[in-house]
């Protein structure tokens, strides 16, 4: 069972480098979801998509960009890199809505020079 | 603006000791609550979760919390902690279809 997928789990950048982080799903899952996790905050929600071709911004939206082109994968993308973007992002899909749960990636560990 | 609280940072126990997590949220209306589990280097998991009903909810591993709605408050409770708890441990609010909020998080550190 693959669950939520993340790729690449550590990737390091200089400032102003752009990147994609890589999520897919294997579970049919319509809603789809990236936080980040810094410590002591939490995770924070940047971006979401209730279903492909719907995106909307979450808490920390800026910096990040979203497509959702099919219902497996939702990639996060980084235009210009910047040092407070060094953080572990997580994605994670969820459910029928009365389950409410989300499952989530392992993470990517993200780190801008 | 909507929030959810959790007061300790930092909780240091002994094996077998009980814990008790505090959760607070500030979002009015219906909310569905979640109480999710962290290992080191894993990813998060669901421990238990709360949308109606009985207000005291039993997740795995023998966790429990009770959802008091007078106090916007869903504490996480375990009566005797084991070493394998060790873990961050995070609230988590939906108070609409599309926004999970989550709490800063506690770190349990259980003594052997």
């Amino acid at each position: 069972n693959a669950g939520v997928t993340q790729t690449p789990k550590f990737q390091v950048l200089k400032t102003g480098q752009s990147m994609t982080l890589q999520c897919a799903q294997d579970m049919n899952h319509e809603y789809m979801s990236w936080y980040r996790q810094d410590p002591g905050m939490g995770l924070r929600l940047i971006h979401y998509s209730v279903g492909a071709g719907i995106t909307d911004q979450g808490e920390v939206p800026n910096g990040y960009n979203v497509s959702r082109s099919t219902t497996e994968d939702f990639p996060l993308r980084l235009l210009s890199a910047a040092p407070s973007q060094t953080s572990v992002y997580f994605c994670a899909s969820r459910g029928p809505w009365d389950t409410g749960e989300l499952f989530f990636g392992e993470g990517s560990r993200l780190t801008v020079l | 603006a909507q929030s959810v609280s959790q007061h300790n940072h930092h909780v240091i126990l002994s094996e077998a000791a009980s814990l008790e997590l505090g959760c607070n949220y500030s979002y009015g209306g219906t909310v569905n609550l979640f109480w999710y589990v962290q290992y080191p280097g894993q990813h998060l998991q669901l421990l238990l979760k709360y949308f109606s009903g009985d207000p005291l909810v039993k997740g795995i591993k023998g966790f429990e919390a009770e959802f008091i709605k007078s106090k916007f408050s869903f504490n996480l409770r375990k009566p005797s902690v084991q070493w394998s708890d060790t873990a961050e441990y995070f609230c988590a609010v939906n108070a609409n279809n599309n926004d999970m909020r989550f709490g800063a998080g506690t770190r349990l550190t259980v003594k052997p």
